[in-house]
């Protein structure tokens, strides 16, 4: 299966705690995504990556997260010091920007991770 | 904010075909309209997405007003695997722009 994978897909932790979710976006792919959903709404976007390099941040997105793509493939979410405000699904999509400044492909998304803060 | 307007929920019965309006009054023309699903716990699952011509493809048909100030999703014969929250979103697909903006979409349960 070629699609957009992330791990893990559940994760409980205690309030205090630091979590990292990782994402693999379809290889071809230049562009990553990052969104936040809680029960009852649709997926918020937090932030998104051409490549390596971070474009845009939400506001959405307190210090306490830190998003990485080192090397322009997988990615990394972060969220220190956790709180139950926090808990909700976490999902990362990818899609493509193609050589003439069109995205040539829809985001495709990945099955999410649930964080759970106690 | 997102730029489209759906019905919170609807029923349809099994076999029937599933019609799901979105209103898009202020798209701009250069703005496509995207649909997604969302069955319970699992990723947004992309459907089909158009500019101004009908399209069609194995899951569904999408029909655009010719004003294009709104659209409908066509599921022909739904089933019960097509219990799920139906999203209908607006995006320019020129590079300077990336982010999809979404509502809160359609609950639309297939009833049996």
């Amino acid at each position: 299966d070629t699609g957009v994978s992330q791990d893990p897909r559940h994760k409980i932790t205690k309030r205090g705690q630091n979590v990292t979710f990782r994402c693999d976006p379809i290889s071809e792919h230049n562009r990553l995504y990052w969104y936040r959903q809680t029960l009852g709404q649709g997926p918020e976007f937090l932030t998104y990556f051409q490549n390596e390099a971070q474009l845009e941040k939400s506001r959405l997105l307190s210090d306490r997260f830190s998003a990485e793509r080192p090397k322009g493939s997988f990615s990394t979410l972060e969220i220190q010091r956790t709180e139950q405000g926090d808990s909700a699904m976490y999902l990362c999509a990818s899609d493509t920007l193609g050589v003439e400044g069109w995205v040539t492909d829809t985001q495709y998304f990945g099955p999410g991770t649930r964080l759970t803060v106690l | 904010d997102a730029k489209t307007t759906q019905p919170p929920s609807m029923d349809c019965a099994e076999g029937r075909a599933a019609n799901l309006p979105c209103n898009h009054s202020t798209i701009s023309g250069n703005e496509y309209v995207y649909w997604y699903r969302q069955i319970h716990s699992q990723g947004p699952q992309y459907i089909i997405h158009g500019l101004k011509n009908n399209e069609t493809n194995e899951m569904a048909s999408l029909i655009i007003t010719e004003d294009r100030k709104s659209s409908t999703l066509i599921l022909p014969h739904a089933t019960l695997r097509d219990t799920a929250v139906y999203y209908c979103i607006v995006k320019d697909r020129t590079s300077g722009t990336y982010k999809y903006i979404f509502g809160t979409g359609t609950r639309l349960k297939v009833l049996a």
